[in-house]
């Protein structure tokens, strides 16, 4: 069975600090991950991809890679109470249509 | 451009009865996939399809029958709702040689 594993926090931060958030997945010849971040009642929404080792950055956010350890992190840059939210992490599994394995997911609380 | 619409967005129901949650795409995409998410958890995949009249059971099958009359609706069918099956239900739609999916707003369903 391949897994997503997240630690599920909450995790709080301050505003502007910088929030750290970690993914393992079991499956080592998966090949593409995204976070998604879930407001409480709303459907996830893509904030970044990765498909290579290394950091892929988009604003705030840095998504980094270690394909060897099997490890994904999200890095969110001066963070701000808008960022509260649970953040998913998925993979793509290439078994069932390119559907995603999903995370339980990280709840991010950022206080002002 | 709707992008993917669910209905209803709430529903109670009584064990044992049975209804059908519709999703509709208007992006003219080959995949399309119903997850659910409990509570604290992060989303599992429940039916996905590749294409009209293509289906195919995910991780959690049981209890639910789709279909995939036409490119733009898949409906989830629930047979005998039980207590189990209170969830909230997403479904989304890829692209063909994409990996980005999009995802309907969920639909909230209480089985009491």
């Amino acid at each position: 069975q391949k897994e997503v594993e997240q630690n599920s926090g909450p995790l709080s931060v301050p505003e502007g600090a910088i929030a750290s958030l970690n993914c393992t997945y079991s499956d080592r010849v998966s090949q593409s991950f995204f976070w998604y971040r879930q407001y409480s009642g709303k459907s996830p929404e893509l904030i970044m991809s990765i498909y290579s080792n290394g950091d892929k950055e988009d604003g705030r956010f840095t998504a980094q890679l270690n394909k060897a350890s099997q490890y994904v992190s999200l890095l969110i840059r001066d963070s701000q109470p808008s960022d509260s939210a649970t953040y998913l992490c998925a993979v793509i599994t290439y078994q069932a249509g390119t559907a995603l394995i999903f995370g339980k997911g990280t709840t991010l609380s950022v206080s002002s | 451009n709707a992008g993917v619409t669910q209905t209803p967005k709430f529903r109670i129901l009584k064990i044992g009865q049975s209804m059908t949650l519709q999703c509709t795409q208007d992006m003219n995409h080959n995949y399309m996939y119903w997850y659910r998410q409990d509570p604290g958890m992060g989303l599992k995949l429940i039916y996905y399809s590749v294409g009209a009249g293509i289906t195919d059971k995910g991780e959690v099958p049981n209890g639910y029958n789709v279909s995939r009359s036409t490119t733009e609706d898949f409906p989830l069918r629930l047979e005998l709702a039980a207590p189990s099956q209170t969830s909230v239900y997403f479904c989304a739609s890829k692209r063909d040689g994409e990996e980005t999916q999009y995802f309907g707003p969920g639909t909230r369903l209480l089985v009491l």
